[in-house]
């Protein structure tokens, strides 16, 4: 399996734009789950699915950010409208079992300027 | 709330070393404790992964320990070597839930040629 995909690897935008995050997970993981890491606030947790469905969406900053799983190999992340403090790394990661490892992808490198 | 707590917070030392990571947890009401690496500009590398009914796990140079009842988990790795060279964050799920995890800060590893 090639892991985790996550695209763009890099984005860079202006202030009020919306952006989309993709994520592809492993193949037969039932959880995905989307992190946000800076070098403040570290890494932080914004949403996970099981089965696509989401189960806990409590660490989504504000109402400008959407999460959605349409099938179990495809999830987006959307930041509509977009604000300079967005600017961070937004990591997509998925596992088998809740109780087992996750795998990260390489992330998305995002810049709102 | 589970809190994750890494010291040292940065680290230097010379190839060949055995070197110690220590990461303490608030709630000790864990399913497991999880060890990751990550690379500068990369995602994040499961290394070893503790179940709460283990007392340690090994893979290679890597040995993690863990101590439920006082809320302690340790990294220990043999013999480092440059390309060891990364930050190592430990995560264990929220208090409560198997899914979500919370992650410390990370301890940044040098180790010098």
């Amino acid at each position: 399996d090639a892991g985790v995909i996550q695209s763009p690897r890099h984005e860079v935008t202006e202030m009020g734009q919306e952006v989309t995050l993709r994520c592809k997970p492993i193949s037969g993981h039932d959880y995905l789950f989307w992190y946000r890491q800076t070098m403040m606030r570290g890494l932080e947790l914004l949403i996970y699915f099981n089965n696509n469905v989401p189960i806990d969406d409590s660490g989504m900053p504000e109402d400008r950010f959407s999460a959605k799983m349409p099938n179990a190999s495809f999830s987006t992340l959307k930041i509509q409208p977009s604000e300079p403090r967005d600017s961070a790394v937004y990591f997509c990661a998925s596992s088998l079992d809740p109780r087992e490892t996750q795998y990260f992808g390489p992330g998305t490198r995002l810049l709102v300027l | 709330k589970q809190e994750v707590t890494q010291i040292p917070a940065a680290l230097s030392v010379p190839e060949g070393e055995n070197l110690v990571l220590n990461c303490s947890f608030t709630d000790s009401a864990i399913y497991n404790l999880q060890w990751f690496r990550q690379d500068p500009g990369k995602g994040l590398t499961s290394l070893l992964l503790i179940q709460s009914s283990q007392r340690e796990q090994t893979s290679g140079r890597l040995n993690a320990s863990l101590d439920k009842s006082s809320g302690r988990s340790t990294l220990y790795i043999a013999a480092s070597q440059p390309g060891d060279s990364a930050t190592y964050l430990c995560a264990v799920p929220f208090s409560g839930s198997a899914r979500q995890l919370t992650f410390g800060s990370g301890t940044q590893l040098t180790v010098l040629p």
